[in-house]
């Protein structure tokens, strides 16, 4: 069973820093993914990453991804305000499957 | 653009009565998928159709839930008798094939009372 977990659950951002989040995964992911939520609204797709050492850019945030350490990061680029939202990442062990989700991180960033 | 719509946005019931929540996934998915999100926690999978049947369905769906796409483009989850632990966001999502990425509904906010 693929178990997904976040870390850290929470990211108080200053403007103009750069963060980064981790998503771990316990065994092989078909895929992993990057959406974000804002409060009370869906889950907008972010990135979809496919093989060991793909990276995706857009604007501020940039997610990579490393299946041998079964780990994909999200790096925030010179934080505004507008990324401030719940971050989540997800695996599914094949094609076809449920997506299985972390914990998610609460991004809120500060002036 | 097309998308995954679902009604109704909000719903209120009692405990113990039946809900339906609809969605309608993009016409030419094949794939389709209910979670839910209990306030401030992740989002968990309930279960996957594909070929007019169950394809896969997580612990948390049990005897109280049921799915059915009666109609070709409708992809409804039934919770027979509600409890409060019911009380969730129900997000459905759908995809044109395997190998494709799941869209996610607006989602439907269920409070059980």
């Amino acid at each position: 069973e693929l178990k997904v977990e976040q870390n850290p659950l929470f990211l108080s951002m200053q403007e103009g820093k750069n963060y980064t989040i981790y998503c771990n995964y316990s065994t092989t992911s078909d895929r992993l993914y990057w959406y974000r939520q804002d409060p009370g609204k869906s889950l907008e797709s972010l990135f979809v990453l496919l093989s060991n050492g793909a990276v995706k850019q857009e604007g501020r945030l940039m997610a990579s991804l490393d299946t041998k350490a079964r780990l994909s990061t999200l790096h925030i680029t010179a934080a505004v305000h507008d990324l401030s939202a719940t971050y989540f990442c997800a695996g599914n062990k094949a094609a076809g499957n449920k997506l299985t989700f972390g914990g998610g991180t609460r991004v809120l960033v500060k002036p | 653009e097309p998308e995954v719509t679902q009604t109704p946005s909000h719903q209120v019931t009692q405990m113990g009565q039946e809900v339906i929540l609809r969605c309608v996934p993009i016409s030419n998915h094949l794939y389709f998928y209910w979670y839910r999100q209990i306030l401030g926690q992740k989002v968990e999978f309930l279960v996957s159709f594909y070929n007019n049947e169950i394809s896969e369905k997580s612990e948390i769906f049990d005897d109280q839930f049921s799915v059915e796409r009666p109609d070709g483009s409708n992809f409804t989850l039934k919770i027979r008798s509600t409890k409060l632990e019911d009380s969730a966001m129900y997000f459905c999502a759908s995809k044109l094939g395997s190998n494709y990425e799941q869209y996610f509904g607006p989602g439907t906010r269920l409070t059980v009372t």
